[in-house]
């Protein structure tokens, strides 16, 4: 079924460590961006790109680094995780970031850093 | 202050009854994005409005852009709608979302 694939749904990781969440797409969607979730302050935009080879920040991107070398894949890299970047992380793509096209959510990936 | 202030942070309702949710925002907009949240956590794109008014089924959001407001209605609530509503404020390609109000729809 078409839609955003999101990869790993639940992960534990310890202070340090790096990993990298993945996001595919198989819309031809040119614009993808990451999102994460805490408790009392909603959701919150980390990285974008509005086609293949261009990235760009949102409001919180520090700890987190994108590459966009696919229209289709949007990996989102966590170098050294630390315990302020636990929380749930959701991908999104769209044909533009704008109306009139809606956004297609990954279903999410929970990350605990201990 | 928030830059996007939503309205009620709560709501209950009985099945049936019109419900309305409020969305202000403090920053220039290119457009606003209204989202549901499942109780399962996915989410799901409702509106994109830069201007008047869209209706799909039984949801309606407005946007008056000179007062910097958007509502959603939803029309004859039905238990399947309670969900957390969540409303965005996108400019150019940055996006700022609202707390969400969380509605329950009771048969």
């Amino acid at each position: 079924n078409a839609g955003v694939t999101q990869t790993p749904k639940f992960q534990v990781l310890k202070t340090g460590q790096s990993m990298t969440l993945q996001c595919a797409q198989d819309m031809n969607h040119e614009y993808m961006s990451w999102y994460r979730q805490d408790p009392g302050m909603g959701l919150r935009l980390i990285h974008y790109s509005v086609g293949a080879g261009i990235t760009d920040q949102g409001e919180v991107p520090n700890g987190y680094n994108v590459s966009r070398s696919t229209t289709e894949d949007f990996p989102l890299r966590l170098l050294s995780a630390a315990p302020s970047q636990t929380s749930v992380y959701f991908c999104a793509s769209s044909y533009g970031a704008g109306p009139p096209y809606g956004y297609t959510f990954g279903s999410g990936t929970r990350l605990t850093v201990v | 202050k928030n830059e996007v202030e939503q309205s009620p942070q709560n709501l209950t309702a009985q099945e049936g009854e019109f419900i309305t949710i409020n969305c202000s925002y403090s920053v220039g907009i290119s457009a606003l994005h209204w989202l549901q949240q499942h109780p399962g956590g996915g989410i799901v794109s409702l509106f994109m409005l830069s201007s008047g008014k869209k209706k799909h089924g039984r949801l309606i959001a407005t946007i008056n852009i000179q007062e910097k407001h958007s509502s959603l209605h939803i029309t004859a609530s039905h238990p399947r709608d309670s969900a957390v509503y969540i409303c965005a404020a996108i400019d150019n390609n940055d996006m700022r979302f609202g707390a969400g109000t969380r509605l329950t729809v009771k048969p």
